[in-house]
């Protein structure tokens, strides 16, 4: 099992510019989740799917919109990219269950935002 | 919404035990507590998670204080490969949405 996998590894976008990040797994995970990681920081979520068909805001939302495009998949799209979105992009799925689920992460896309 | 705190580094000889502390007193009866690491700029790698009993696994221990106000996480013996940040994380009721905070920057020197 590949586990969760994340295209691309690494970006460069300019001001303006748009872009899809793409994230799937193979654990049959109803849950999917993007973060951000902002140098120094811990992660914060940006979007969450707790199952498919379902997505739901995270604690920095503005900027993104997310597709589950099925079970496997979860898309984050950058409509119009700002500097501010220059940061490390995670993936992660898990599980769906109150209160005890691991998330598995991927490796994580590297965006620079000029 | 419960909000833990940790130390921001701490250094631990290789082979001894490390053990890394976390407050989380506004933690709420049924929330979790759990623990995860970020080796270099990989992505976070689950270690283990609790919520009221002491919990053990092949990586760690994780001691939950009896008024859950606090926890320890316990790495028996500490490798190089250990040198990570460790993070202390409430997991809130619904949808299992992770709050990360600043973590513990673990350093283990030979």
């Amino acid at each position: 099992n590949a586990g969760v996998t994340q295209t691309p590894k690494f970006q460069v976008l300019k001001t303006g510019q748009s872009m899809t990040l793409q994230c799937a797994q193979d654990m049959n995970h109803n849950s999917m989740y993007w973060y951000r990681q902002d140098p120094g920081m811990g992660l914060r979520l940006i979007y969450y799917s707790a199952s498919e068909g379902t997505t739901d805001k995270g604690e920095v939302p503005n900027g993104y919109n997310v597709s589950r495009l099925n079970k496997r998949e979860f898309s984050l799209r950058l409509e119009s990219a700002a500097p501010s979105q220059t940061s490390v992009y995670f993936c992660a799925s898990s599980e769906t269950g109150q209160g005890s689920a691991e998330q598995f992460f991927g490796p994580g896309t590297r965006l620079t935002v000029l | 919404d419960a909000k833990t705190t940790q130390p921001p580094s701490m250094d631990c000889a290789e082979g001894r035990a490390a053990n890394l502390p976390c407050n989380h007193s506004t933690i709420s009866g049924n929330e979790y507590v759990y623990w995860y690491r970020q080796i270099h700029s990989q992505g976070p790698q689950y270690i283990i998670h609790g919520l009221k009993n002491n919990e053990t696994n092949e990586m760690a221990s994780l001691i939950i204080t009896e008024d859950r106000k606090s926890s320890t996480l316990i790495l028996p013996h500490a490798t190089l490969r250990d040198t990570a940040v460790y993070y202390c994380i409430d997991l809130k009721a619904a949808g299992n949405k992770l709050t990360f905070g600043g973590g513990t920057r673990v350093l283990v020197k030979p």
